[in-house]
């Protein structure tokens, strides 16, 4: 069955460092992969959508990245503050349905 | 610009008790709209999701259903509440890209 991973340990950096999260997959082959923010008690906010064929995407302080040979993504903050501390969940998308498949999600937290 | 509501915002149910929660998309037509659980540190569950008024589409088998009696509007509903039905409820809506989420509506079954 598809599954998908995020560290379950919480990502621990010093304000000012880049925090580097990671999603890895298995049984999929997504036509795409996204990220969300989610703080606490709140619903998740989108952040960035990289499609098969994109190596690298970028957003302001954000930067994504999806190897399709790996299975794997990994989404950057740059020059990390303590309001970016929360959960970072990655999905995988693709089919027709438009459905998403969650990762249960890497809590950040920067220290100021 | 879109927005998005549900309501209520938190939920104190016996075990047995029906269940009816809505979720309204403003600013946007014909948008997929989704109904998520979240449980406690866990990540999303896709409960129902819907392409077009009355079309839905179940993802996991249990108590609860799902209607959308018009095109921004999806109502999740269940007879009767199990405790096992305590989490955090949420609905999004997507044109194709990302998705947008409400505030969520925290269920407690006792």
């Amino acid at each position: 069955s598809q599954k998908i991973e995020q560290n379950s340990e919480a990502l621990n950096i010093q304000e000012g460092k880049t925090a580097t999260l990671t999603c890895n997959y298995t049984n999929y082959s997504p036509a795409y992969l996204q990220w969300y923010r989610q703080d606490p008690g709140r619903g998740p906010v989108f952040l960035l959508l990289i499609r098969e064929n994109e190596k690298e995407k970028r957003k302001e302080r954000l930067k994504v990245t999806f190897d399709t040979t790996l299975k794997q993504s990994l989404f950057h903050i740059t020059a990390s503050q303590p309001a970016d501390s929360a959960t970072y969940l990655c999905a995988l998308g693709g089919d027709s349905s438009y459905k998403l498949i969650f990762g249960s999600g890497t809590r950040l937290l920067v220290r100021p | 610009s879109q927005t998005i509501h549900q309501w209520p915002a938190t939920l104190v149910q016996p075990v047995g008790s029906p269940l009816s929660l809505e979720c309204t998309v403003e600013g946007t037509s014909n948008p997929n709209l989704y109904w998520y659980r979240q449980a406690a540190g866990r990540g999303l569950q896709l409960l129902f999701y819907s392409v077009g008024i009355g079309q839905i589409s179940s993802e996991v088998p249990q108590n609860l259903s799902a209607s959308r009696p018009q095109d921004r509007q999806f109502i999740l509903s269940s007879k009767k509440l199990l405790l096992s039905d305590s989490g955090f409820y949420l609905c999004a809506w997507s044109l194709g890209g990302g998705q947008f989420f409400g505030p969520g509506t925290r269920l407690t079954v006792l």
